[in-house]
């Protein structure tokens, strides 16, 4: 069973901090990693992607991932209001007899972003 | 937005009916994947379909089944209808460039099922 892990929260952030979200997983064949963005009563939205160790830098988003601690976060800077949602971490692990690779979410972290 | 559409919106059945949702790729895609997001979980892998044919499959019951068409929309049914299937169904669709699912997905709107 391939596993991905998120605290669920909800993480309160004041506006204008840095809000941290972490997410683990179990299948270290996993090749791509994204951060997807949900308010409630909507779809998941993409915000990035990585695929390789290191950071990657958008905007206020900056994801890092570290294979070797099957490890994956986004920093979000200068938090907004806007940005109270629930963030959801995927990862593509193969699906054993599909011969494929497939999209594992976790269950989300709730943000607040306290004015 | 992202281009994906897909319908109904919403939509309430009685338990043991079936249901049909419907799903259009964004322009260019041709692989859609399907999930189905239960209130507080992430979304959950159903099956994926890969130039018309099913390219992988989730932990979920014959009674889930799917189609793609070759202009790449794609179908979702579910047969026997249960009170646990009431969730949002969520279509996204990808370039598949690999053909191996590790294309970038993106998510239609979704389909709120309520099964009474």
């Amino acid at each position: 069973q391939k596993e991905v892990e998120q605290n669920s929260g909800p993480l309160s952030v004041p506006e204008g901090a840095i809000a941290s979200l972490n997410c683990t997983y179990s299948d270290r064949g996993s090749q791509s990693f994204f951060w997807y963005r949900q308010y409630s009563g909507k779809s998941p939205e993409l915000i990035m992607f990585i695929y390789s160790n290191g950071d990657k830098e958008d905007g206020r988003f900056t994801a890092q991932l570290n294979k070797a601690s099957q490890y994956v976060s986004l920093l979000i800077r200068d938090s907004q209001p806007s940005d109270s949602a629930t963030y959801l971490c995927a990862v593509t692990a193969l699906y054993s007899g599909a011969g494929s690779y497939q999209l594992t979410f976790g269950k989300g972290t709730k943000l607040s972003v306290i004015p | 937005e992202t281009g994906v559409t897909q319908s109904p919106t919403h939509l309430i059945k009685t338990r043991g009916q079936q249901v049909t949702l419907r799903c259009s790729s964004q322009s260019g895609h041709n692989t859609v994947s399907w999930y189905q997001q239960a209130l507080g979980q992430g979304p959950q892998f159903i099956f994926q379909y890969y130039r018309e044919e099913e390219n992988g499959r989730g932990n979920f019951p014959p009674r889930f089944s799917g189609l793609q068409f070759p202009n790449y929309s794609s179908e979702l049914n579910v047969n026997a209808l249960e009170l646990d299937d009431s969730a949002l169904y969520l279509c996204a669709s990808s370039l598949g460039t690999s053909g191996r699912g590790t294309d970038t997905q993106y998510f239609g709107p979704g389909t709120r099922l309520t099964v009474l």
